[in-house]
């Protein structure tokens, strides 16, 4: 069973339009992390979210943990904004599970 | 910010030979964990330590051996690689006993068994 479904797999913006990104949870977990990562390369911490709404520049997350979801809201898209974003989640035993990850494509 | 370092970057070797990677953090985090990461399936965790000694099964564990020597080190060993067994490999750190339970991550290791 998928512990972590993110959606859409995919997506494609104009630069400046914004992104919705989003992350459903099989169980109530309240670790919720998001990262950035380009093709082959290391994962960038963007936004450690357990509950809440918290933001970070362009990026906004907003975790409901009795919904057993979370968001990442990417405003006025940047070409170097392309790239796989990724939700984790903790289980409580310190034992992460991660989604498959939104491609994100920013076209001039 | 955490610095996780792991060598080597590439590794190419064949059916049935010894492979060890090696991960190093700096920042005193008690978690250290081993991820592969593979088209169509994402990252999973293959192994994790709680501290020095200390091992943790994850949920791909088959084929692969840890060790956790001190609280920096942590290695992956596998003893007898398959092509299964390529993939992008990551290492990474944790501090749960914090307020944080914030993950860092290396910048991975691609192995490829021929």
């Amino acid at each position: 069973e998928q512990q972590v479904q993110q959606s859409p797999a995919s997506l494609v913006l104009q630069e400046g339009e914004n992104a919705e990104l989003q992350c459903s949870f099989s169980i109530f977990t309240n670790q919720v992390q998001w990262f950035y990562q380009r093709p082959g390369g290391r994962l960038v911490s963007l936004l450690y979210n357990p509950s809440g709404t918290k933001q970070s520049g362009r990026l906004t997350s907003t975790t409901v943990i009795k919904e057993r979801r979370s968001s990442l809201h990417i405003s006025s898209s940047q070409i170097t904004d392309s790239g796989t974003y990724l939700c984790a989640m903790d289980t409580g035993y310190q034992n992460f599970y991660f989604g498959k990850g939104t491609s994100l494509t920013v076209i001039p | 910010e955490a610095a996780v370092t792991q060598s080597p970057r590439n590794k190419v070797t064949v059916t049935g030979g010894n492979v060890t990677l090696s991960c190093r953090q700096t920042n005193s985090h008690n978690y250290m964990y081993w991820y592969r990461q593979d088209t169509g399936h994402g990252l999973r965790l293959i192994h994790y330590s709680y501290g020095a000694g200390n091992l943790q099964i994850g949920d791909v564990p088959d084929g692969y051996k840890a060790t956790r020597t001190t609280q920096e080190d942590f290695f992956l060993l596998l003893e007898l690689a398959s092509p299964s067994q390529t993939s992008l490999y990551f290492c990474a750190s944790s501090d749960p006993g914090g307020d944080s339970y914030e993950q860092y991550f290396g910048p991975g290791t691609r192995l490829t068994v021929l």
